[in-house]
This record gives C-alpha cells, sequence and structure tokens, in this order.
C-alpha cells in the first residue's frame, strides 16, 4: 500500500520545454489535488478534481493543464515551462465536502532554467 | 480576500512547551487542520478542529475559537525530531483548504 507516489521526484527543464508529472494513489480517493509550494509562500492549488473524468481550477492555473482519465492517476502538465513554475509539487488526496485530511504525495522538485 | 497568518519562525529549547498561533480570515469556514512538514518531505496531518475547544493528541494539543478566527497548535515536551515547519490550514466556504505559511520551528538543545 504506497498510498501516493509522484513521479518524477526531480527534474531540470528549460525555458519552452513541456512535461507531464503523474500523481498516482491506491487509496480510492475520489477527490485529488496538485499543490505548488514556494519559499514563504502557502501551499497554492492549481488544479483539483472531486472524481474521474472531472478537473477543475484552482488558485493558480495558469500555465497547467490537468487529467483524470482514470480514478488512480491524476496528471499535471505544462505545456511551455517558464522559471516562475521552479517550484515543488504536491499531489493529495482526500479532503472535500467530508473534510477529511489530504494525504500528500512526497513532492517533485521543478527548477526551469 | 482570504488570508492566513501564522508567525514565520519559532525558536524552543528541548524539554519545553511551544505554542504556534494562527489567525484566518476566510470566506467560510468548515474546519481547521495542523500539518508537520519537515525539511524536504510531505506535510503530514496533525490535527483538525471544527468545533470551538482544545483537542488533545499526546504531546501536540490544537485549539479553536471560531468567533475570533484564531487556532493555536501546543507542543509539549519538545524533541529535536519535532524540528519543523507547522502549517495552519482553513477549509473554506468550497471545501477547499486555504493554506498559512507556515511556521519554522527550531529546537535547540
Amino acid at each position: 500500500n504506497a498510498g501516493v507516489t509522484q513521479t518524477p521526484k526531480f527534474r531540470v527543464l528549460k525555458t519552452g520545454q513541456s512535461m507531464t508529472l503523474l500523481c498516482a494513489q491506491d487509496m480510492n480517493h475520489e477527490y485529488m489535488y496538485w499543490y505548488r509550494q514556494d519559499p514563504g509562500m502557502g501551499l497554492r492549488l492549481i488544479h483539483y478534481s472531486v472524481g474521474e473524468g472531472t478537473t477543475a481550477k484552482g488558485e493558480v492555473p495558469d500555465g497547467y493543464n490537468v487529467s483524470r482519465l482514470k480514478k488512480q492517476n491524476f496528471l499535471l502538465g505544462l505545456e511551455s515551462a517558464a522559471p516562475s513554475q521552479t517550484s515543488v509539487y504536491f499531489c493529495a488526496i482526500g479532503g472535500g465536502e467530508v473534510t477529511g485530511e489530504q494525504f500528500f504525495g512526497p513532492g517533485t522538485r521543478l527548477t526551469v532554467l | 480576500g482570504q488570508n492566513i497568518d501564522q508567525p514565520t519562525e519559532m525558536t524552543a529549547t528541548e524539554g519545553a512547551i511551544v505554542q504556534i498561533n494562527c489567525t484566518y480570515q476566510t470566506s467560510g469556514f468548515n474546519g481547521l487542520f495542523w500539518y508537520q512538514q519537515h525539511a524536504g518531505e510531505a506535510p503530514t496531518f496533525l490535527s483538525y478542529n471544527v468545533l470551538d475547544g482544545l483537542e488533545e493528541k499526546g504531546r501536540f494539543s490544537s485549539f479553536l475559537s471560531r468567533s475570533k478566527g484564531y487556532s493555536y497548535l501546543l507542543l509539549k515536551e519538545l524533541q529535536m525530531k519535532d524540528s519543523a515547519s507547522y502549517l495552519c490550514a482553513v477549509v473554506d466556504s468550497n471545501y477547499q483548504l486555504i493554506w498559512g505559511a507556515g511556521t519554522k520551528l527550531i529546537i535547540k538543545p
């Protein structure tokens, strides 16, 4: 039972390159989230999903796209990376109207040069 | 706008008690979480308050006053492993978590 996994763990991109971050869960939660965490700032919600086939924008969605084709996977895409997207990205599951806790993946450290 | 305030950094001594405060102004309130985050790791759940009062869980306690928009996390018998950032997060009217920037707690021997 791995809980929440994220791949890759680290990545360095050049400006303009694209990449996809994968979040996978084995806890059967409906709700999944993508956050970014920057020094001196709270976690900021990028996009989230309330179930398979659904996605919604969070606080900072610009420059990112997401897909939830399977319940257990939530993908975050950067089509044309920018240095402002250098951050630590966390996937989380759980929460929602049940207001249960959110469980976090280990994070992906992304640097855009 | 929505706002969560917590001190940026606090220092305490091993074996002592420390209180980390969190004040909030949000659109609606459906509960408040405290998470612990060690450097380079993911946040992990510590406590959840939705009603006023004190919730105790071992060495950690969390207090909530909804009328004052205020919560605190109390850590007793501090250990070196408690050195971490402590994140306050409020569940707003849309059941989204609004996060504070976190309080970095430094424990000295």
